[in-house]
C-alpha cells in the first residue's frame, strides 16, 4: 500500500506570494492533518480534515487554510507569505476520525520564503 | 506553553546498550501517547503507542512506559543499533469535539548510537 505523498517536495517563494501544497493520503484513510515543523517551535498542528470538513484547527492565522476533496486528497494554502512561514509542512493521514489511532506522515514539503 | 516536553535534546549510547528517551506532559486530558522516529529529509515514522489506561506497551526492541501520576513516559530501546540513530519525537493525542484529534509534539531528542 502506497504511503502518504506530498507535492511538491521543495518550494521557494517570495514574501507576499501565496502557495498551495498538496497531500494524497494512504488509500482508505479519510482523515488528513497538516503540521508545520520549524527549528524553534517543533511540530505544530495546523488543521485536520475528515469527509471534506475541517474538524479541528490549531493556533495559526487565517492566512493558513485548507480543504479536502471527495477522494480524501487535501490541499493547504498559505496566502501573503512571510519569512517566518519557511518551514517543513507535513501531512498525515489516519484511517479513523474518531478514537486514538496512529497518524502516518508523508515526507513533507520544504517551503522557503525569501 | 509547551504541553509536551523532551528535556534532552540529544542522547548518545553505545551499540548493544539500552537507550532511554524521556518525555513529560502537563495536560491530564491527553489520552494516547505515541513515539515517532524521524530521519533527515523524511517525515516522522510511527514507532509505538500507548493508551492512557495502560502503563506499558512492548513491540520488539521498543517498550514504552507510562506513569500517569508523574505525567511521564519513556521509550526504551534494547539493544540499541546504529540504524536507530535519528530524532525521536514524543507526541500526545489531544481529543477534541466531534472525534477529531490533534497530536501535540515534543521538540525531539536526537539519538546517536555509536558502533
Amino acid at each position: 500500500k502506497a504511503g502518504v505523498t506530498q507535492t511538491p517536495r521543495y518550494l521557494i517563494k517570495t514574501r507576499g506570494q501565496q502557495v498551495t501544497l498538496s497531500c494524497s493520503p494512504i488509500s482508505g484513510h479519510r482523515s488528513v492533518s497538516w503540521y508545520q515543523q520549524t527549528p524553534g517551535q517543533g511540530l505544530q498542528f495546523l488543521f485536520e480534515y475528515f469527509s471534506e470538513t475541517q474538524r479541528n484547527k490549531g493556533n495559526f492565522p487565517g492566512r493558513f487554510s485548507g480543504r479536502q476533496f471527495s477522494n480524501s486528497r487535501s490541499e493547504m494554502n498559505v496566502s501573503t507569505l512571510e519569512l517566518g512561514d519557511s518551514a517543513l509542512y507535513l501531512c498525515a493521514s489516519r484511517y479513523l476520525a474518531g478514537g486514538p489511532n496512529e497518524q502516518f506522515f508523508g515526507p513533507g514539503t520544504r517551503l522557503t520564503v525569501l | 506553553d509547551q504541553q509536551v516536553k523532551q528535556n534532552s535534546p540529544s542522547l548518545s549510547v553505545q551499540e548493544g546498550r539500552i537507550s532511554i528517551l524521556n518525555c513529560d506532559y502537563t495536560n491530564s486530558m491527553f489520552d494516547y501517547f505515541l513515539w515517532y522516529k524521524k530521519y533527515p529529509a523524511e517525515g516522522p515514522t510511527f514507532l509505538i503507542s500507548i493508551s492512557s489506561i495502560k502503563d506499558k506497551n512492548e513491540d520488539g526492541r521498543f517498550t514504552v512506559f507510562l506513569n500517569k501520576s508523574a505525567k511521564h513516559l519513556s521509550l526504551h530501546i534494547v539493544p540499541s543499533q546504529p540504524g536507530d540513530s535519528a530524532v525521536y519525537f514524543c507526541a500526545a493525542s489531544d481529543p477534541a469535539q466531534g472525534g477529531s484529534e490533534k497530536l501535540v509534539f515534543g521538540k525531539g531528542t536526537k539519538l546517536t548510537v555509536n558502533p
